[in-house]
């Protein structure tokens, strides 16, 4: 089966600091989809970022980078520079590329990040 | 363009009763997904829609069922309501192919209360 795992279920980080949430994942596919969503106390999910796994080089967006290890299948989100507004949870989530139901996106349980002034 | 878009955005019911869920995909979408998210966990697939067809679904029983319109709008309908059903329900659009991934747009969510 497969399956996410975030084992940090609360963070906390200075403004202007970095901070790193970590994420396992269990599959036997080959071609996948990671990803960071965040989801503020409005609810509304947002895309942080993404990461093809056939795709070596680790994504970036701005202040947000992934550490992608394949091998390891760990899939870890820094946050630079923190900002105030990025307060919320944090999911690391997963979808094969093909076969199986396309709309299963597979998500963590998700980590509760607090910025403090 | 505008985005995704559910109602309501509360809803309170007992135990029994059955409720409708609905949500307006972003323009030019073709396929919506449901998820269900209880409090302190992650969403959890429910089932998905691709052009009024259901195009996959997850661990949930018959009585969650749903349904896609000729404008893709969609509805998550629950019946006989269990304690547990209480969750944030979410939906989200993609202009899908029906055999691959597309990028998801998540709506608010509609937050089900069952006493």
């Amino acid at each position: 089966a497969q399956t996410v795992t975030q084992s940090q279920p609360e963070m906390s980080v200075q403004e202007a600091e970095t901070v790193t949430l970590s994420c396992t994942y269990d599959t036997s596919e080959s071609d996948y989809y990671l990803f960071w969503y965040k989801q503020p106390p409005s609810r509304q999910m947002i895309l942080v970022i993404r990461q093809e796994a056939y795709k070596q080089q680790n994504a970036t967006e701005n202040r947000f980078s992934v550490n992608f290890q394949k091998a390891a299948k760990s899939f870890s989100l820094k946050i630079s520079d923190s900002q105030l507004g990025d307060a919320a949870m944090y999911f690391c989530a997963y979808i094969p590329v093909w076969g199986g139901s396309q709309g299963n996106l597979i998500f963590g349980k998700g980590t509760k990040l607090s910025v403090k002034p | 363009e505008t985005g995704v878009t559910q109602s309501p955005t509360h809803l309170i019911k007992t135990r029994g009763q059955q409720v409708t869920l609905r949500c307006s995909s972003q323009s030019g979408h073709n396929t919506v997904s449901w998820y269900q998210q209880a409090l302190g966990q992650g969403p959890q697939f429910i089932f998905q829609y691709y052009r009024e067809e259901e195009n996959g679904r997850g661990n949930f029983p018959p009585r969650f069922s749903g349904l896609q319109f000729p404008n893709y709008s969609s509805e998550l309908n629950v019946n006989a309501l269990e304690l547990d059903d209480s969750a944030l329900y979410l939906c989200a659009s993609s202009l899908g192919t029906g055999s691959s991934y597309n990028e998801q747009f998540f709506g608010p969510g509609t937050r089900l209360t069952v006493l």
